[in-house]
């Protein structure tokens, strides 16, 4: 079975301009969840999308937002971004949702600078 | 407030020895996870608990309820057990989200 799959794996990006990320999840899998990975802040939960609908949301502002599609793909996208979203973001399936305590599987990354 | 400590921060220990890395939290919980994060970023989830012990190879995670807090042990390290153990935990109800431990950056000397 393939693994988790995120897409692109690197972008370079300028203040103000928005951007979109991809995650593929593990074939029928149903829930994703997406993190946020800096130096300073360690790991952080975004929000997790179950079923094409968000379930749950981290305290990220509203720049911050995502989509889940009927085959469960997710993209991310966030909005005029700042020097302050550069990060390694995560993607993680899993076959449940996060509250039953399912085991998740990590993509990759996408590392994100922001110039 | 919803918090997870971990400790200790960073650790070098010599091939072979038994090593253990601790996480606290401050309420109850729905389940915590142990992952693993080798350089390079990628991740690798190696338990989820909501109650007692498990096993997998020369790693044990223990959870404790009452008292709130969880280990991860690592029996007859080895080098390439070098990477960061990362503790989380999953907070149900009105909170409802994942939250993670800062990480225990473990290097393993031969």
């Amino acid at each position: 079975k393939a693994g988790v799959t995120q897409t692109p794996r690197y972008l370079i990006k300028t203040r103000g301009q928005q951007v979109t990320l991809s995650c593929s999840p593990i074939s029928g899998h149903r829930s994703v969840s997406w993190y946020q990975q800096t130096p300073g802040q360690g790991l952080q939960f975004l929000f997790e999308y179950f079923s094409e609908t968000q379930r749950n949301k981290g305290n990220f502002p509203g720049r911050f937002s995502g989509r889940q599609f009927s085959n469960s793909r997710s993209e991310m996208n966030v909005s005029t971004l700042e020097l302050g979203d550069s990060a390694l973001y995560l993607c993680a399936s899993s076959l449940g949702r996060l509250a039953g305590g399912e085991t998740q599987y990590f993509g990759p990354g996408t590392r994100l600078l922001v110039l | 407030k919803n918090e997870v400590e971990q400790s200790p921060q960073n650790l070098t220990a010599q091939e072979g020895e038994f090593i253990t890395i601790n996480c606290s939290y401050s309420v109850g919980i729905s389940a915590l996870h142990w992952l693993q994060q080798h350089p390079g970023g990628g991740i690798v989830s190696l338990f989820m608990l909501s109650s007692g012990k498990k096993k997998h190879g020369r790693l044990i995670a223990t959870i404790n309820i009452q008292e709130k807090h969880s280990s991860l042990h690592i029996t007859a390290s080895h080098p390439r057990d070098s990477a960061v153990y990362i503790c989380a935990v999953y907070y149900g109800g009105a909170t409802n989200k994942l939250i993670f431990g800062t990480g225990t950056l473990l290097a393993v000397q031969p």
